[in-house]
């Protein structure tokens, strides 16, 4: 079973740009979230995508967006960087055949905006 | 790797005592609730989790207790080890919130040999 992993590890963006990261889910999920933590904070639910659609979202403005790939594996883009977008960038993914709340985590996606 | 916690509230245990670690929570809707472990360059891991018709549940070496009149949730680690070393997070969700986990603050643990 392969677990969820993230693409890439670290990055450097200067404000203004955008940024693409990626997640694979673990084998047999079909359903990614995005989350946010900022050094020394508990993850933010950024949103949630299922069957290829946006199923919730928390309070972050629409540069953040994401798509859900037929594979389940999934993107997030954000538009127009600013500084307090740094933090590590979590993907988790669920399955809802199972009925299951649990979520894994992959390792994130550290990203620095200077 | 990176520091996850630099300003949490850190708890100090002795290799060989218990740990507990505490969570309050604020939506008395949620009715699932999990504790994760994170390392230090990693994302969290799943520890333990219970739903909102239990008060207590047992893993291997973890309990975790539920106090939903006052919206407490504790984690009990026997026997802590140096690789319980870690921040430790509480997180909650509810039925209207899908799958959307919100999370607490998080607590350093810090095991001494």
């Amino acid at each position: 079973e392969t677990g969820v992993t993230q693409s890439p590890t670290h990055l450097i963006k200067t404000r203004g740009q955008q940024v693409t990261l990626r997640c694979s889910s673990q084998s047999g999920h079909n359903t990614v979230s995005w989350y946010q933590q900022a050094l020394g904070q508990g993850p933010q639910f950024i949103f949630q995508y299922y069957r290829e659609e946006e199923n919730g979202r928390g309070n972050f403005p629409p540069r953040f967006s994401g798509l859900q790939f037929p594979n389940y594996s999934s993107e997030l883009n954000v538009n127009a960087l600013e500084l307090d977008d740094s933090a590590l960038y979590l993907c988790a993914s669920s399955s809802r055949r199972t009925g299951s709340n649990e979520q894994f985590f992959g390792p994130g996606t550290r990203l620095t905006v200077l | 790797g990176e520091s996850v916690g630099l300003h949490l509230p850190t708890l100090s245990v002795q290799e060989g005592d218990n740990s507990i670690i505490n969570c309050a929570y604020s939506n008395s809707a949620s009715d699932y609730f999990i504790w994760y472990k994170q390392e230090s360059g990693k994302g969290p891991q799943f520890i333990i989790d219970i739903r909102s018709n239990m008060d207590k549940r047992q893993g291997q070496r973890v309990t975790v207790l539920l106090n939903k009149t006052v919206k407490h949730l504790s984690l009990q680690i026997a026997a802590t080890q140096p690789g319980d070393s870690a921040v430790y997070f509480c997180a909650e969700t509810a039925p209207a919130a899908g799958n959307k986990l919100t999370f607490g603050g998080g607590t350093r643990v810090l095991v001494k040999p």
